[in-house]
């Protein structure tokens, strides 16, 4: 059973450029997170997503982040216009359909952003 | 601002010997879990521990949790180098994890 998947596991973009951040969750489990880590830091929860629909985006910055889970194929997370202030680690996270609330959540290997 | 504060930042120990992380929290909880971070690699799930439960076991790893004053500790035990990553404790449950800043474990042979 292939874990969550990420990819590109790096990029590089020039300022003002789009970055594009796929994650394939884990099979059978339909809950997506994305976070952010800044260097030396702990990760910081950005949105939440469950297929076609945004669950939690109380993490995101309010312009040019976007994040999609759409039914067929991955999720993906949008940066537009990038800027230095955006390089980071983003790591994608995945965990199976639940109403207890109580469950470990399950990362992908991360995709590091460098904005030059 | 991040859930959970790791102390110590940064510790270095003799392959063999034990190490011991803290982890502190502000808001109530419905479970902790602990989580390994290898260089430039994703988060591995280590253990998660409930609210009602205060200690909980998983080879050489112990965890405690004491919801009154809001702190959780990792133990290892017999550590070896393999040990060496950044570890994390999380908070939440539900949608989404809020991860503390870190302790960076270095096994020295």
């Amino acid at each position: 059973n292939a874990g969550v998947m990420q990819n590109p596991r790096h990029l590089v973009r020039r300022r003002g450029q789009e970055a594009r951040l796929r994650c394939s969750p884990m099979k059978g489990h339909s809950h997506v997170y994305w976070y952010r880590q800044l260097p030396e830091e702990g990760l910081k929860f950005m949105v939440y997503l469950q297929k076609e629909n945004i669950i939690d985006e109380s993490g995101m910055p309010k312009e040019r982040f976007s994040a999609e889970f759409p039914k067929e194929g991955p999720s993906i997370l949008r940066i537009q216009q990038v800027v230095r202030g955006d390089s980071a680690a983003y790591f994608c996270a995945s965990s199976p359909p639940g109403t207890s609330g109580i469950y470990e959540q399950y990362f992908g290997p991360g995709t590091r952003l460098t904005v030059t | 601002s991040q859930q959970g504060e790791e102390d110590p930042q940064a510790l270095s120990i003799q392959e063999g010997e034990n190490a011991t992380m803290n982890c502190s929290y502000k808001t109530s909880i419905n479970n902790l879990q602990w989580y390994r971070q290898n260089s430039g690699r994703g988060l591995v799930h280590l253990i998660l521990i409930r609210s009602n439960e205060r200690e909980k076991h998983s080879g050489r790893l112990r965890v405690t949790l004491d919801t009154s004053k809001k702190s959780s500790s990792l133990l290892i035990t017999a550590s070896r180098a393999a040990d060496t990553a950044s570890y994390f404790c999380a908070t939440g449950g539900g949608n989404k994890l809020t991860f503390g800043t870190g302790t960076q474990l270095k096994v020295e042979l």
